[in-house]
């Protein structure tokens, strides 16, 4: 597609069930990101894939968050049991490692867990 | 491992003032470095990179950064700032050494501007 799409936009949900969050890289880009952002904050990098490699999954902040990325193509970021302090925006990112070119993001996902 | 230290979470400056926001970055390897911008309730995009080759580097909007190795810093500077360059902006860096890298994003400076 012409761009990083992610969906759904917002997502409201309540504490303790799971949420999928989905990220539709660009295509041709071998590489995918996701980060976080929380209210006021920076961007938590969270895990990458690149093409066929084993992910980089080392910024996931507890075993209740998990990704998985289909055919090299779409991305799924699950979060299990949802903690109130898990509400943020999901951002994901792709781009063609050794260009030199910045990431393109999507618009991200406003996950509120209440 | 590679960080990315912005000095000062806000900055404020009046329109057509001079805007300077610091970046400083750790990296065992040369680096790759961004600036990022996000406006109000929309998403990031790219301002500028600096990847080989010339050190001051320009971007959109009018704005311009400079890599500077010996003082391991990548400040962003514009010389005039318009009331619609207040944003969030996020420095980064990444591992040109490897074929593909996370890159690791600054803590952001919020940019005010005084009318």
């Amino acid at each position: 597609g012409a761009g990083v799409s992610q969906s759904p936009s917002n997502k409201v949900t309540e504490k303790g069930k799971d949420v999928e969050l989905r990220c539709d890289p660009i295509s041709g880009h071998t590489a995918l990101y996701w980060y976080r952002q929380s209210l006021g904050q920076g961007l938590e990098f969270l895990i990458y894939f690149q093409g066929n490699s084993a992910p980089d999954k080392s910024g996931l902040p507890s075993d209740r968050f998990s990704a998985e990325r289909t055919g090299g193509s779409v991305s799924t970021l699950t979060i299990q049991r949802t903690q109130q302090e898990d509400s943020a925006v999901y951002l994901c990112a792709s781009n063609l490692p050794g260009t030199g070119k910045g990431y393109t993001f999507g618009s991200g996902t406003r996950l509120t867990v209440v | 491992a590679q960080s990315v230290t912005q000095l000062g979470s806000h900055v404020s400056v009046s329109e057509g003032a001079l805007v300077l926001l610091r970046c400083n970055y750790s990296s065992s390897v040369p680096p790759y470095l961004f600036w990022y911008v996000q406006y109000p309730n929309q998403g990031l995009q790219l301002l500028l990179k600096y990847t080989t080759g010339a050190t001051l580097v320009k971007g959109i909007n009018g704005f311009e950064a400079e890599f500077k190795k010996s003082e391991t810093s990548f400040h962003l500077t514009k010389p005039s700032a318009h009331m619609s360059d207040a944003a969030e902006y996020f420095c980064a860096v990444s591992d040109r050494g490897s074929s593909a890298s996370k890159i690791i994003f600054g803590s952001g400076t919020r940019l005010s501007i005084r009318p």
